[in-house]
């Protein structure tokens, strides 16, 4: 069935050096993707999203990139602090009316 | 605005009972989700609705049954809990149009 995946359960990087979280997805679809960022004991927050439309799209301190040609999907932060440590999951649905589908979740480990 | 409010935050229940866990938000979002988030998986749709008196199921709408009377309240009914519905569960609301989904913050729940 379709789905989306995550290829590394954990990511541990040094604080100040930049964070890449990838993503795969299956669902040709999709047209919709977002990143969540989950703090311990709290509900997934909103961090970026991307339609399929763009291959790029840039916030303050992180960046998605999509590739459709091989349904990849990146979240990048720079200069990643501690307060980055978290789960993130990325998320994609095929539109407007479509369920939200959520990839397994990768925690981001930040080293002092 | 308090966004999206769940109650209660935990409960630990006994083999066969039920319950209703309490989901609001005060945003006028007529869509609106239950997950549930398991140890290593990534959240897994329960029930959705996209407006009062509108519900569908998710990937694992069995033992759970909801209802849509108002745009603000979503509860998800447990008929007969079981121990593999120990979880934390998550009610999200969005409105049409805007695809990412605002979180409450969950109900972990127990059932031993």
């Amino acid at each position: 069935g379709e789905s989306v995946g995550l290829h590394l359960p954990t990511l541990s990087v040094q604080e100040g050096d930049n964070s890449i979280i990838n993503c795969a997805y299956s669902n040709s679809a999709s047209d919709y993707f977002i990143w969540y960022k989950q703090e311990s004991g709290k509900g997934p927050q909103f961090i970026i999203d991307i339609r399929s439309n763009m291959d790029k799209r840039q916030g303050q301190r992180v960046t998605v990139l999509l590739n459709k040609t091989v349904k990849h999907l990146s979240l990048q932060i720079a200069a990643t602090q501690p307060g980055d440590s978290a789960v993130y999951f990325c998320a994609e649905t095929a539109g407007a009316n479509s369920k939200l589908t959520f990839g397994k979740g990768i925690t981001l480990s930040v080293r002092p | 605005n308090a966004g999206v409010t769940q109650t209660p935050k935990f409960q630990v229940l006994k083999t066969g009972q039920s319950m209703t866990l309490q989901c609001a938000q005060d945003m006028n979002h007529e869509y609106m989700s239950w997950y549930r988030q398991d140890p290593g998986m990534g959240l897994r749709l329960i029930h959705y609705s996209v407006g009062a008196g509108i519900t569908d199921q998710g990937e694992v709408p069995n033992g759970y049954n909801v209802s849509r009377s108002t745009t603000e309240d979503f509860p998800l009914r447990l008929l007969s809990a079981a121990p593999s519905q120990t979880s934390v569960y998550f009610c999200a609301s969005r409105a049409p149009g805007v695809y990412g989904y605002t979180f409450g913050s969950g109900t972990r729940l127990t059932v031993v």
